[in-house]
């Protein structure tokens, strides 16, 4: 079974508008953290956001936030005013921790081609 | 600061030959991971360091992978007898111990890859 499910392959966005791109997760550890990365044309990975399973708000950063809805295992990223520069991939990934055994890999979702027009 | 690097940024081999890819992580990061980013299967996890001990590495594919990393700094990610299955964009990332809950401190940071095709 799919832990990270990224159901949008390619979305659309006008520049200077918000755009929300979805992420639902699976697990059964009460202990995990979701991050979101971006992954331009140049392949790098780029740390944008994270939100740990026990935190009571939803993550801000900058443009980026984190619509976090526990019961729904949703954890959607929201980029307002976006860019032209915002256009890659973004990846929804999930870390489970139990106590050490996970070592912290990331488990990644298909990802999100989004592409900004001007 | 200097990030991750990753050498080759890109390697062309023939079917059957072995490669190298090396990865340098940040200076101080006792943890190190390696990825691998394929069209069909995504990114996938393949092996995690502690210093120079691996205890996971559950994610690699087959026996033809294998990976080691000394003085608790470089690694390298071996390939024996490729096949053009194993094309694909292979990443590492390190990052400070993980220690469960501590969130973001435990970001992991990444190279910019291998792009690794095999004729």
């Amino acid at each position: 079974a799919q832990k990270i499910t990224q159901t949008q392959p390619g979305m659309f966005v006008q520049e200077k508008e918000a755009v929300t791109l979805d992420c639902t997760y699976d697990t059964s550890d009460p202990s995990y953290g979701l991050f979101w990365y971006k992954q331009p044309s140049s392949g790098e990975m780029i740390f944008l956001i994270y939100q740990g399973s026990y935190d009571q708000q939803n993550a801000t950063e900058g443009r980026y936030s984190l619509n976090f809805q526990k019961a729904r295992k949703s954890a959607n990223l929201v980029i307002s005013a976006s860019q032209l520069g915002d256009s890659a991939m973004y990846f929804c990934a999930m870390r489970e921790g139990d106590g050490g055994t996970s070592y912290g890999k990331l488990t990644f979702g298909q990802g999100t081609i989004l592409t900004v027009h001007p | 600061g200097a990030g991750v690097s990753q050498s080759p940024s890109n390697k062309v081999t023939e079917k059957g030959k072995d490669v190298e890819l090396r990865c340098d992580p940040i200076s101080g990061h006792t943890a190190l991971y390696w990825y691998r980013q394929s069209l069909g299967q995504g990114l996938e996890f393949l092996i995690y360091f502690q210093g120079n001990s691996a205890p996971d590495k559950s994610g690699l594919p087959s026996d033809r992978f294998s990976a080691e990393r000394t003085g608790g700094s470089v690694s390298t990610l071996t390939i024996q007898r490729t096949q053009q299955e194993d094309s694909a964009v292979y990443l590492c990332a390190s990052s400070h111990k993980f220690i469960t809950g501590t969130g973001p401190y435990n970001e992991q940071f990444f190279g910019p890859g291998t792009r690794l095709t095999v004729l």
